[in-house]
């Protein structure tokens, strides 16, 4: 099946660093990727939605300038955490589906960022 | 832009079944997808619906009534294992973005 990785699997950074996190698609071409964030006991809340070789669209509420998202490949998209702080912790978690006008989301394991 | 609700907690008996309800609104449904996830873990695809009526996969089923704009994912024989939040989750248009509901954590106890 689809598989999706994610690095780091957890990171701890201080205020004001950038932290990178990279999504991968292993066994498939991912012409999609999304970016989620989910707080502790909520739902998964849309950050971006990445096309290979185009600009990420970035959902109402978030800062483009502080979530800088690249997809410059078919099986890779980074997510860049911005002059980090601690209302940025969260687990966060992408996704990628193939392309061909299937439903499915395939995700990462995701990213547990603590901001100190 | 779309809304989802679900119960936010559900307790249900080893070997029982149980229904987790979805009911949505949204400008341009396109169908409705269950996720699965366990504490600390990433979400995994369940079962999808465009249409009217019951897919089965195993011990899992989901259903959908577009007129109603309700499903709910029907899982039966539970196991212990099966304690984990579902979330349910609306296609809007033609894109493969998805909006995601609350979820549900589900309790099995023996």
């Amino acid at each position: 099946g689809a598989v999706v990785s994610q690095h780091p699997s957890w990171v701890i950074c201080k205020s004001g660093t950038s932290v990178k996190i990279e999504c991968r698609s292993l066994d498939f071409q991912a012409t999609t990727m999304f970016w989620y964030r989910q707080f502790p006991k909520q739902s998964l809340m849309l950050m971006a939605t990445s096309n290979e070789g185009s600009k990420a669209t970035y959902e109402q509420g978030v800062e483009k300038d502080k979530f800088l998202i690249n997809h410059a490949s078919l099986t890779l998209s980074t997510l860049t955490v911005t002059s980090a702080h601690p209302e940025d912790s969260s687990f966060y978690i992408c996704s990628a589906t193939t392309g061909t006008g299937g439903h499915e989301q395939y995700f990462g394991p995701g990213t547990r960022l603590t901001v100190t | 832009g779309q809304s989802l609700e679900q119960p936010s907690e559900v307790t249900a008996v080893e070997g029982a079944i149980v229904q987790i309800n979805c009911t949505y609104q949204t400008s341009g449904f396109y169908g409705l997808s269950w996720y699965q996830q366990h504490d600390g873990g990433a979400p995994t695809f369940l079962s999808y619906n465009a249409l009217d009526g019951l897919e089965e996969t195993g011990r899992f089923s989901s259903f959908l009534s577009r007129s109603d704009s309700y499903g709910y994912l029907l899982l039966q024989e539970l196991q212990m294992k099966d304690s984990a939040s579902y979330f349910c989750a609306v296609r809007e248009g033609g894109y493969q973005k998805v909006t995601f509901g609350i979820g549900t954590k589900l309790q099995v106890i023996p």
